[in-house]
């Protein structure tokens, strides 16, 4: 069973351009958490997905920070116009089940964006 | 309200010792809490988790403990190995996200 896929697992970015970050779920998990962690510092919830709907963008910076989950495909979290402060490692987490709080997060190993 | 503290930052243990990082919580509508081991350049792994009606739960050398009046729950490592070497994060959800502690880096040496 291939767990949580993320790519790419490495981005170098100059200020100013755009990061494409992709996530392929759990095979028939249909949620999916993207969470971002800073240097030194736990993991901060951005974006709570299902197929074609975001759920809870409570996380999600207001401005050049966006996230889909086609029908088909991968999940995308794109940050537009990236700045150095936006250098992070990107987790994205999937679960079987909708919303409940018990629902185990898988993560993946993570996307590390670096912006020089 | 949405935060869990966690402590202490750093740990060293020596092999065969107990490791026990402690967490606490606010918002009495987290109803699931969970501990995630993560190795560095990899994502987090569940590791263990409890619901607030039970006080103890035991897995193998790892066993959550949970105060529900005091708003705290903890883990201990018994006979901790140089392989639990890892940063361990508490959590708490009561919905579809998770709220992590700021993780604690368990060093156990030999």
């Amino acid at each position: 069973n291939a767990g949580v896929m993320q790519n790419p697992r490495h981005l170098v970015r100059r200020r100013g351009q755009e990061a494409r970050l992709r996530c392929s779920p759990v095979k028939g998990h249909s949620h999916v958490y993207w969470y971002r962690q800073l240097p030194e510092e736990g993991l901060k919830f951005m974006v709570y997905l299902q197929k074609e709907n975001i759920i809870d963008e409570s996380g999600m910076p207001k401005e050049r920070f966006s996230a889909e989950f086609p029908k088909e495909g991968p999940s995308i979290l794109r940050i537009q116009q990236v700045v150095r402060g936006d250098s992070a490692a990107y987790f994205c987490a999937s679960s079987r089940d909708r919303g409940r709080s018990t629902d185990t997060q898988y993560f993946g190993p993570g996307t590390r964006l670096t912006v020089l | 309200q949405q935060q869990v503290k966690q402590s202490p930052q750093s740990l060293i243990v020596q092999k065969g010792g107990i490791s026990i990082i402690n967490c606490a919580y606010e918002n009495t509508a987290f109803d699931y809490f969970p501990w995630y081991q993560q190795f560095p350049g990899k994502g987090p792994a569940l590791l263990i988790a409890i619901r607030p009606d039970v006080s103890e739960k035991k897995e193998g050398r790892f066993t959550i403990s949970f105060n529900k009046s005091a708003k705290q729950f903890s883990l201990h490592i018994m006979d901790s190995q140089p392989g639990d070497s890892a940063t361990y994060f508490c959590a708490a959800s009561s919905t579809d996200k998770l709220i992590f502690g700021t993780g604690t880096r368990l060093q156990v040496f030999p």
